[in-house]
């Protein structure tokens, strides 16, 4: 059975940094490309980034407003997906989600529950 | 930058057809995927590729792309097909996933 868990949300101060991260397990992780997916409360979904797989060499894509603050990375070897983010603003409240592209199409197949991150003095 | 239109709304009653659009310019040139999200659940995927049904989906749900809009349709509509259901595209000029707005499904 595929599962996508996150964990390390939490409540942090404006200008903050916090790192997210994603326990896989049930599938191949290196041979798909992850991305994370962020809902704002009340608001609608926004895709924050993504990193490929081995064979295309783990590069890291970014949605504008995140690119320079996010950094997304992953762990071959424990089968983690992570989720740096560091400057954080209040509009980056939301709930962090992270997903599996199904063949490096967009494709979202599997979504974990969500962890809450909210920033705010 | 890509924009994306969905309707904040659609209400339809049990057993009717409800028809979502989105809409893009020139979106049928490109492959449009569908999730929907319950509340307080994460979203679920119920559309690929314009007309894609994953396995587990119900033959209610099927999706159509051309010219300027995108249309998921779920037939016989249920009193769980109520949620908010968005679609997605890519974005070349940005090169990034877009996100329509989303759309509340409500079944009267």
């Amino acid at each position: 059975e595929v599962q996508l868990v996150e964990s390390g949300g939490g409540l942090v101060q404006p200008g903050g940094s916090l790192r997210l991260s994603c326990a896989t397990s049930g599938f191949s992780f290196s041979f798909h490309y992850m991305d994370w997916v962020r809902q704002a409360p009340g608001k609608g979904l926004e895709w924050i980034g993504r990193i490929r797989n081995k064979a295309n060499n783990y590069v890291a894509e970014y949605g504008a407003s995140v690119k320079g603050r996010f950094s997304v990375s992953r762990d071959e070897s424990k089968n983690v997906l992570y989720l740096e983010m560091n400057g954080l603003k209040s509009e980056d409240t939301a709930v962090y989600y992270c997903t599996r592209e199904l063949a490096a199409d967009g494709v979202f197949d599997y979504w974990g529950q969500g962890t809450l991150v909210t920033v705010s003095a | 930058s890509y924009v994306l239109t969905q309707p904040p709304s659609v209400s339809v009653a049990p057993g009717t057809t409800a028809r979502i659009a989105c809409g893009g310019q020139n979106i049928g040139d490109k492959s449009v995927h569908w999730y929907q999200q319950k509340p307080g659940q994460a979203p679920v995927l119920v559309i690929s590729h314009d007309t894609d049904r994953p396995s587990g989906i119900p033959e209610r749900f099927s999706g159509s792309n051309s010219g300027n809009t995108a249309t998921l349709t779920v037939s016989r509509v249920e009193a769980g097909d109520e949620a908010d259901y968005y679609c997605q595209v890519w974005d070349s000029s940005r090169d990034h996933w877009m996100f329509g707005g989303g759309t509340k499904l409500t079944v009267l």
